[in-house]
């Protein structure tokens, strides 16, 4: 069964970086996903499509310091120059056969 | 860029039905599979059902299957979300997102701001 696991939250001072993490289940490894960004009371946005070969396709408007990256079944999120507004949940997702799977999140906070 | 704009949340009882509809701004509305999220209060982002460009295809989350119907209408750039049956734990809030396929999958690419939907006695 397609499930998508995130730590709980993060943290990092203002103007670093940080990676974010997405675990497919077993099985899954060559999974695409998504990421979603949602800042607090606000709609989700999309930021980003990362292929399992590590190929990425951006969202409108997202900025280049959101980059992501693939080895086995782990999907990152990596945010340079952290803003914030960077401040949110972000939420991997993915695709199962006739299904879509969200991961339960992570909450970044900004230092 | 494609705007979203859900509407027709409320208060229901339990055992009471809603139609969400989700109005699209472009007309690009036809080439994108659209999807239904729910997100209750406190948590995280839940997938309800998908529904291909020309209606061919239907999904749904186990949670709804049943009780709720994905329908959209194409010229008129529209997509709804019939709720029957509802129940308290359906209490969230709805967002509509779409778009294009990116290789074989269907991306969430534009999102709405949500409906809220609160099931109570």
């Amino acid at each position: 069964q397609l499930e998508l696991t995130q730590s709980p939250s993060a943290s990092a001072p203002l103007g670093a970086s940080v990676n974010l993490t997405c675990s497919l289940t077993s099985g899954h490894s060559n999974y695409a996903i998504a990421w979603h960004q949602q800042q607090p009371d606000k709609g989700p946005r999309f930021l980003m499509k990362l292929d399992s070969d590590g190929s990425l396709t951006r969202g409108d408007g997202i900025p280049d310091r959101f980059s992501g990256a693939t080895s086995g079944a782990e999907r990152y999120l990596t945010i340079s120059s952290l803003q914030s507004e960077d401040e949110a949940d972000y939420y991997c997702q993915s695709w199962g056969t006739g299904i879509r799977v969200f991961g339960r999140g992570t909450r970044l906070t900004v230092l | 860029e494609v705007q979203l704009v859900e509407s027709g949340g409320g208060l229901v009882k339990p055992g009471g039905s809603l139609r969400l509809s989700c109005a699209a701004s472009a007309d690009t509305f036809s080439g994108y599979n659209m999807h239904w999220v729910r997100q209750a209060p406190g948590k995280g982002l839940e997938w309800l059902s998908s529904i291909s460009t020309t209606s061919s295809y239907l999904y749904y989350a186990d949670s709804v299957k049943g009780r709720f119907t994905i329908s959209r209408d194409n010229p008129k750039k529209s997509l709804f979300l019939q709720l029957n049956n509802l129940r308290v734990e359906d209490t969230a809030v709805y967002y509509c997102a779409g778009g294009r396929y990116s290789g074989s999958y269907p991306l969430l690419a534009y999102w709405g701001q949500g409906t809220r939907v609160t099931v109570s006695s």
